[in-house]
């Protein structure tokens, strides 16, 4: 099956850092979403972008699908973005059946 | 608007033990399925739903049943709970199948099984 894979996996910033995360995939894929886990374990969606670049305040995520990475950036970190980011694609070539990556950890700290 | 809902929140089952987890949604979503998430891991697909009446298998079904008998409700049954069953379950929803899709979580299940 496909392998999605996260760097770094863990990330510690200052408040105020800019960063950027990194998911590669191993297969073509039309899907992938990022999520938010954050410190008491709630899963929030926050880009559905399967090509180009998305932005939403202080994220933003970039994917190249011929390449089979995305980039999700954090500007201007506040320490409630601490927690797990996820990406995920389709298990199969379609649909919402995902396959997720290992996560990258992060912690602002103020 | 409740979004998606799951019961128990915390559950401690003895070896051999069945449970059912619950999960409901009110949104009329036709997709539902159900994730575990191991220590430092990300989720794997373990059933999902595409519509009542419909059932199929993820990535790690063992051990697990599911049923839809309504739109509304998907749960996961243990059948027989091993300790390696020990994880948080999370449930999630779709309006539709296809990729492009909002998936909406629950806010999970915290299994041991001792």
């Amino acid at each position: 099956g496909i392998q999605v894979e996260q760097s770094p996996p863990d990330l510690i910033l200052q408040e105020g850092a800019n960063s950027t995360l990194r998911c590669n995939f191993s297969d073509s894929v039309n899907n992938l979403q990022w999520f938010h886990q954050n410190p008491w374990g709630q899963l929030i969606n926050l880009f559905y972008i399967p090509s180009g670049t998305k932005q939403n305040g202080r994220l933003s995520a970039t994917t190249v699908a011929t390449e089979r990475y995305s980039l999700l950036y954090i500007s201007s970190s506040q320490t409630t973005d601490s927690g797990v980011y996820f990406c995920a694609v389709p298990i199969k070539a379609a649909g919402n059946k995902l396959t997720f990556g290992g996560g990258t950890r992060v912690l602002v700290k103020p | 608007n409740a979004g998606v809902t799951q019961t128990p929140k915390f559950q401690v089952l003895k070896t051999g033990q069945s449970m059912t987890l619950q999960c409901a949604q009110d949104m009329n979503h036709e997709y539902m399925s159900w994730y575990r998430q191991d220590p430092g891991m990300g989720l794997r697909l373990i059933h999902y739903s595409v519509g009542a009446g419909i059932t199929d298998q993820g990535e790690v079904p063992n051990g697990y049943n599911v049923s839809r008998s309504t739109t509304e409700d998907f749960p996961l049954r243990l059948l027989s709970a091993a300790p390696s069953q020990t994880s948080v379950y999370f449930c999630a929803s779709s309006y539709g199948v296809g990729s492009g899709n909002t998936i909406y979580f629950g806010e999970g299940s915290w299994l041991t099984v001792v």
